[in-house]
This record gives structure tokens, C-alpha cells and sequence, in this order.
């Protein structure tokens, strides 16, 4: 596609309900990275994709959360039991190669109630 | 951890008067990008600096990094409305991960 794509753009869900978020990058981007956003504040990383390699999940913040990236293209973001504290943009970027800009999505607003 | 630290964290202006925000960082830093982020929308890249000292110019933006490759800095003169956002460095630690700065939100009175 012409530019990332996330989605749901928003997600509204219960306390300790499931959510999947989903991104799809730049086709033939190679890195592909999450960040999440709370409001007023800055970009907090949570994992990095590179190629056929091994993640970098050093930025997720509990075991709630994983992701996956599947013949290396879509992402999808998991956040199992969620919590009012996880209430956030999730903000998907992905990158042609190594150290070069990111082109981010719009992303997914997510609301736990 | 390592982090990225950005001030101002808000900056008012009159339209026509300059704008700055730093960046810096306790370690060395391999690159460092900015990005502005508007009302609403997702950060959107505006440059790389890599080397030492390097200065880069856009029309009314000027950025700099630092001869340590430690700090940067963004300024903009005669700021207009259009010019309204929140602009944030990402620095590189190392890794091929940006770590992100929490912004300056750039308030530009008419």
C-alpha cells in the first residue's frame, strides 16, 4: 500500500478483555516497530522487528502484551487482560532498512473502560 | 534506561517569533532524527543528522548535532500557524531502535 496501515482505528473495550491491533507496513519495508502514546506524552517503544530475525520485545511493559509478524509483512499486537492503564495510541512505523527514517501509521486509539 | 531527554515541554509564540527545542542524551548518540507530530495525526519524519557537528537546513527549520554527538536541536524562525505541533528527536543508542524524546508541543498565537 501507499503508506502504513492500522487498524481498528479506535478500540473501546472492557477491563480485562482481550484486543488485537493490527499493522500493516510499506510493502518491502524490512523493520517494523511499535510504540504506544498516552496522552501528552512521548513515543514509548515496546518491539522491534527485523526481518527473519528474532524480536526485540525488550520495550513491552508486561507479559500481557506480544506481538507477531507473519511472513514478514502484517503485525498484529496483542494485549491479553487488559487494563485501564494500557488506554493509549498504539502507533505502528515501519523502515526500509536499518537506522533510516520511519514511516509511522495513524493509529489505533485504544479505550479500556 | 537510556533515554532521550527534549525541553522545552511546551513553548508559546507569538507568530513570527523563533522557536527551539534541544535534545540530549548522556550517551553518544549514532544518528538523530526529528519528527513532527500535528493535532491529531502521527509523527511524520522530517530529517537524519549524522555526523559530527552536522547542520541541515529547510527553509525555516535549522537543525544541528552537537560535536559530541550528544545533543540536538531544532529552530525555527519566524514560526508560522502552520507550524503548530509537537516535534520530537529520536536519538540512536546504540541499536537500530529510535528512542524518542516526549516532544515539545509548539503553541503558535496568531
Amino acid at each position: 500500500g501507499a503508506g502504513v496501515s492500522q487498524s481498528p482505528s479506535n478500540k473501546v473495550t472492557e477491563k480485562g478483555k482481550d484486543v488485537e491491533l493490527r499493522c500493516d507496513p510499506i510493502s518491502g519495508h524490512t523493520a517494523l516497530y511499535w510504540y504506544r502514546q498516552s496522552l501528552g506524552q512521548g513515543l514509548e517503544f515496546l518491539i522491534y522487528f527485523q526481518g527473519n530475525s528474532a524480536p526485540d520485545k525488550s520495550g513491552l511493559p508486561s507479559d500481557r502484551f506480544s506481538a507477531e509478524r507473519t511472513g514478514g509483512s502484517v503485525s498484529t499486537l496483542t494485549i491479553q487482560r487488559t487494563q485501564q492503564e494500557d488506554s493509549a495510541v498504539y502507533l505502528c512505523a515501519s523502515s526500509g532498512t536499518l537506522n533510516e527514517k520511519l514511516f509511522f501509521g495513524s493509529g489505533t486509539q485504544l479505550s479500556v473502560l | 534506561g537510556q533515554q532521550v531527554m527534549q525541553i522545552p515541554q511546551y513553548q508559546h509564540v507569538q507568530e513570527g517569533e523563533d522557536f527551539t527545542t534541544y535534545c540530549n542524551s548522556s550517551t553518544t548518540l549514532s544518528n538523530i532524527q526529528w519528527y513532527k507530530q500535528r493535532p491529531g495525526g502521527h509523527p511524520v519524519f522530517l530529517i537524519q543528522l549524522v555526523k559530527s557537528g552536522e547542520v541541515k537546513k529547510q527553509k525555516r527549520l535549522t537543525f544541528q548535532f552537537g560535536e559530541a554527538k550528544k545533543n540536538s536541536s531544532l529552530h525555527i524562525t519566524a514560526t508560522q500557524t502552520t507550524d503548530v505541533g509537537t516535534y520530537f528527536c529520536a536519538g540512536g543508542l546504540g541499536s537500530y531502535i529510535p528512542t524518542f524524546g516526549r516532544g515539545t508541543s509548539l503553541i503558535v498565537h496568531p
